[in-house]
């Protein structure tokens, strides 16, 4: 079974500034994939970014990217820029690979971002 | 194109009665998936559908919980006699064939009385 930690229940910005997010994870597949979703108060999922494990290069979508260091479980995700409508619940999750696919959450990071 | 969809948006229901919530996934998204999220328990997955199959239940909490998927398209999931401890959202998602990403319809927030 897979686990994931997310150590930071809140986090905030000021905006324009950059803000990063941990998550660790816990993890017996070999082929899986990673995401972070944003929800915002609407609770609409929204994915954000997503990673191959077996790429080394870290994924970047615009603003958005991550540090994902498979040996440690690492994938952190970083916001540059932080605009107003970043703010959100963050949620880390790896998914279970090649069996079913199915997403494995942490329990979020609620971040804020001041203006 | 559409996105996922789900009905109702919000319920509310008295305990022991049964509820059927509905998801209508991406059209050609042959994978469907349940999720539930409450403040306890957080994002927990219930239910996976490869076309009308259901090869991962592990996720159900108990056997008044039960899905069904027809046409490879519309998933309806039902709870039965609901207690207040069934108050949560629950998501539905569909999976992208090429990039492995989830997308999730806006849930239904279900409130037992």
């Amino acid at each position: 079974a897979q686990t994931v930690t997310q150590s930071q229940p809140e986090m905030s910005v000021q905006e324009a500034e950059t803000v990063t997010l941990s998550c660790t994870y816990d993890t017996s597949e070999s082929d899986y994939y990673l995401f972070w979703y944003k929800q915002p108060p609407s609770r609409q999922m929204i994915l954000v970014i997503r990673q191959e494990a077996y790429k080394q290069q870290n994924a970047t979508e615009n603003r958005f990217s991550v540090n994902f260091q498979k040996a440690a479980k690492s994938f952190s995700l970083k916001i540059s820029d932080s605009q107003l409508g970043d703010a959100a619940m963050y949620f880390c999750a790896p998914n279970s690979g090649g069996s079913n696919y199915k997403l494995t959450f942490g329990k979020g990071t609620l971040l804020t971002v001041n203006p | 194109g559409a996105g996922v969809s789900q009905s109702p948006s919000n319920k509310v229901t008295e305990k022991g009665k049964d509820v059927e919530l509905r998801c209508d996934p991406i059209s050609g998204h042959t994978a469907l998936y349940w999720y539930r999220q409450s403040l306890g328990q957080g994002l927990e997955f219930l239910i996976y559908f490869q076309g009308n199959s259901a090869p991962d239940k592990s996720g159900l909490p108990s056997d008044r919980f039960s899905a069904e998927r027809t046409g490879g398209s519309v998933s309806t999931l039902t709870i039965q006699r609901t207690q207040q401890e069934d108050s949560a959202v629950y998501l539905c998602a569909s999976l992208s064939p090429t990039g492995y990403e989830q997308y999730f319809g806006p849930g239904t927030r279900l409130t037992v009385t």
